[in-house]
């Protein structure tokens, strides 16, 4: 089944505690990006990658790092979160091809304490 | 930047009737898609409709069809017969044809059916 999987899906940490989401997908897609969901705010790209090595900043990275090594595999890294840092993130992946749509993740919702 | 915007934060409508959900959008690009999305409590993203901007036609999905207005850069989502399945968020988004694949969302408007 073509999918996009996220670990975890619920976490609750503390402020400063790094912590890692990972973003899998098994469809040999090129693009991959993460998104945060916010009350009134909608979804916010916050990276995203054209391809393995290639990464870029979206909209809102501040407080985030990820990294593509492997095409299926599309981290994302939080050194030190802050409360402002709670949300729920999706991540997505999307083939080549304008019509191809994006595919997201189940989502993973975030609460820094 | 291209912005899209959702100015209905809540809709209902009654079982079985229909029920339009507005969004508009800014861009200086002509090559673009438009979607919808909705997100239902689970909380997974689904598209729902896509429209490409080239394309006079309405796009339309069993019960959900888009009036797409690209001159007014308006792009509004129609549900006939609404079932009680259909109540969730729904996301209107903007992407480029060319380049980064990022896509815009707007605010959300969440949707009731009333039985």
């Amino acid at each position: 089944e073509a999918q996009v999987t996220q670990n975890p899906r619920y976490l609750i940490t503390v402020t400063g505690k790094k912590l890692t989401v990972t973003c899998s997908q098994n469809m040999n897609h090129e693009y991959m990006s993460w998104y945060r969901q916010d009350p009134g705010l909608g979804l916010r790209q916050i990276y995203y990658s054209m391809n393995v090595e290639v990464t870029d900043k979206g909209d809102v990275p501040e407080g985030y790092k990820v990294s593509r090594k492997e095409k299926r595999n599309f981290p994302l890294i939080l050194e030190s979160p802050s409360p402002n840092q709670t949300s729920l993130y999706f991540c997505a992946s999307k083939g080549q091809g304008a019509y191809n749509e994006q595919f997201f993740g189940p989502g993973t919702r975030l609460t820094v304490l | 930047a291209q912005t899209v915007t959702q100015s209905q934060p809540e809709m209902s409508v009654q079982e079985a009737e229909t029920v339009t959900l507005s969004c508009t959008y800014d861009t200086s690009e002509s090559d673009y898609y438009l979607f919808w999305y909705k997100q239902p409590p689970s909380r997974q993203m689904i598209l729902v409709i896509r429209q490409e901007a080239y394309k006079q036609q309405n796009a339309t999905e069993n019960r959900f069809s888009v009036n797409f207005q690209k001159a007014a850069k308006s792009f509004s989502l129609k549900i006939s017969d609404s079932q009680l399945g259909d109540a969730a968020m729904y996301f209107c988004a903007y992407r480029r044809n060319q380049g980064a694949q990022k896509l815009v969302f707007g605010q959300g408007t969440r949707l009731t059916i009333n039985p």
